[in-house]
């Protein structure tokens, strides 16, 4: 059980495109959902919180306009990378959580923009 | 805010030393503590988590953690390493308030040689 799916696994993208990242959990209903990114020998760093029923809460230095998160139902959000920049080449990362108890991660998305 | 810091950021060992990874946090409210682990190549997995309760929280693998709240500590512990433990190992806090942000810690490269 507790199965969450991140789809694409790695995706490749021109500089001003944007690229819509997936997360799925499988078996289980996702009160919240996390997404983060992390950068070579980095940890994760939190870009935002989306829980049940309201707009994702973003962390300070995220902008919002630019990284959308869309959390479309209790088993489905959506990161979308808009206007991508090779800066935004990252490792990002999704979890969801059932009510302030453990998540539960994707295998998380390369992104390359060149 | 809530953050949380782990010490030791690569610790090499030799297969069959103990271990013990520092995890602190700094939250003044009730939290929940996690350790994951993130093999080459894979997903984040949780080793083991504790909410309330007995302070000392057995994992899979043989790890285990113990919790003392006067230290605002959360180490990690394994009395014996093998090759197969090397992986990066993050330190995890959400606090149990309306935020349910679950913040990492930076993490810690463990290298176990054969």
């Amino acid at each position: 059980g507790a199965v969450v799916s991140q789809h694409p696994s790695w995706v490749i993208c021109k500089s001003g495109t944007s690229v819509k990242i997936e997360c799925r959990s499988l078996d289980f209903q996702a009160t919240t959902m996390f997404w983060y990114r992390q950068f070579p020998k980095q940890s994760l760093m939190l870009m935002a919180t989306s829980n049940e029923g309201s707009k994702a809460t973003y962390e300070q230095g995220v902008e919002k306009d630019k990284f959308l998160i869309n959390h479309a139902s209790l088993t489905l959000s959506t990161l979308t990378v808009t206007s991508a920049h090779p800066e935004d080449s990252s490792f990002y990362i999704c979890g969801c959580g059932t009510g302030g108890t453990e998540a539960f991660f994707g295998q998380g998305t390369r992104l390359t923009v060149v | 805010a809530q953050s949380v810091s782990q010490h030791n950021h690569h610790v090499i060992l030799s297969e069959a030393a103990s271990l013990e990874l520092g995890c602190n946090y700094s939250y003044g409210g009730t939290v929940n503590l996690f350790w994951y682990v993130q093999y080459p190549g894979q997903h984040l997995q949780l080793l083991l988590k504790y909410f309330s309760g007995d302070p000392l929280v057995k994992g899979i693998k043989g790890f285990e953690a113990e919790f003392i709240k006067s230290k605002f500590s959360f180490n990690l512990r394994k009395p014996s390493v093998q090759w197969s433990d090397t992986a990066e190992y993050f330190c995890a806090v959400v606090s149990s308030g309306s935020a349910r942000q679950l913040t990492f810690g930076s993490g810690t490269q463990l290298t176990v040689l054969p």
